[in-house]
């Protein structure tokens, strides 16, 4: 069955420095996300993308974050200027056209700042 | 606002036991609901959807779901627990939009004893 794919799966980064988190979505699937978990909270949404643009993006997503599609395969999640804060698993996932598809989830980075 | 509630931290059940994980939902209009579960070190894994139709819903592993309107309800049940069954269990509403993001409660363990 197809996956989607998330690379590294651990990243370890000084603060203020920028990371780049890299995501293979599922081959056929249209509409990319990126999520990210705190270490014992819920599932936040972070960005949606479609199309080549953002779509939809939550209060998190501010000026730190950029999401970009750089080639047929590859779906991206860059943060500038690093805070401890940003310590989390970043889950990105892939679905199909159509409002009843769901979500297809990576295995996770889990990116660690110190 | 969408949102789902979780009302449960954890569950505990004894193999062979039927198992219920509660979830209830908050949104305007039609909901779309998932369930999804999360093996340690691993990303989340689709379950089950209900979009429209029958109330009782099935999945994969043996699970299935009961869509209740009038008690706003979305809850996770298997007729018979397995241990492997042990994880994290989340809902998720869909939110606002065609391919609106996923709205996650805060997840229920679900710990299964031989």
């Amino acid at each position: 069955e197809p996956e989607v794919t998330q690379t590294p799966s651990h990243q370890v980064t000084q603060m203020g420095q920028e990371v780049i988190l890299r995501c293979v979505p599922i081959s056929n699937h249209l509409y990319f996300y990126w999520y990210r978990q705190i270490l014992g909270q819920k599932v936040e949404f972070l960005v949606s993308f479609y199309n080549n643009e953002i779509s939809e993006k939550s209060e998190i997503f501010d000026d730190q974050f950029s999401v970009e599609r750089p080639d047929g395969s590859n779906f991206t999640l860059k943060i500038r200027s690093t805070k401890l804060e940003d310590s989390a698993m970043y889950f990105c996932a892939s679905s199909a056209v159509g409002g009843n598809q769901p979500q297809h989830f990576g295995d996770g980075t889990r990116l660690s700042i110190l | 606002a969408q949102s789902v509630a979780q009302p449960e931290d954890q569950v505990n059940v004894a193999e062979g036991n039927p198992l219920t994980v509660k979830c209830t939902y908050s949104v305007s209009g039609n909901p779309y609901l998932f369930w999804y579960v999360q093996y340690p070190n691993r990303g989340l894994q689709f379950l089950l959807k209900y979009i429209t139709g029958d109330n009782l819903v099935k999945g994969s592993y043996g699970f299935e779901a009961e869509f209740n309107k009038s008690q706003t309800s979305f809850h996770l049940k298997k007729p018979s627990a397995l241990v492997s069954d042990s994880a994290l269990y989340f809902c998720a509403v869909r939110g606002r939009g065609s391919q609106g993001n996923l709205i996650f409660g805060k997840g229920t363990k679900l710990s299964v004893k031989p």
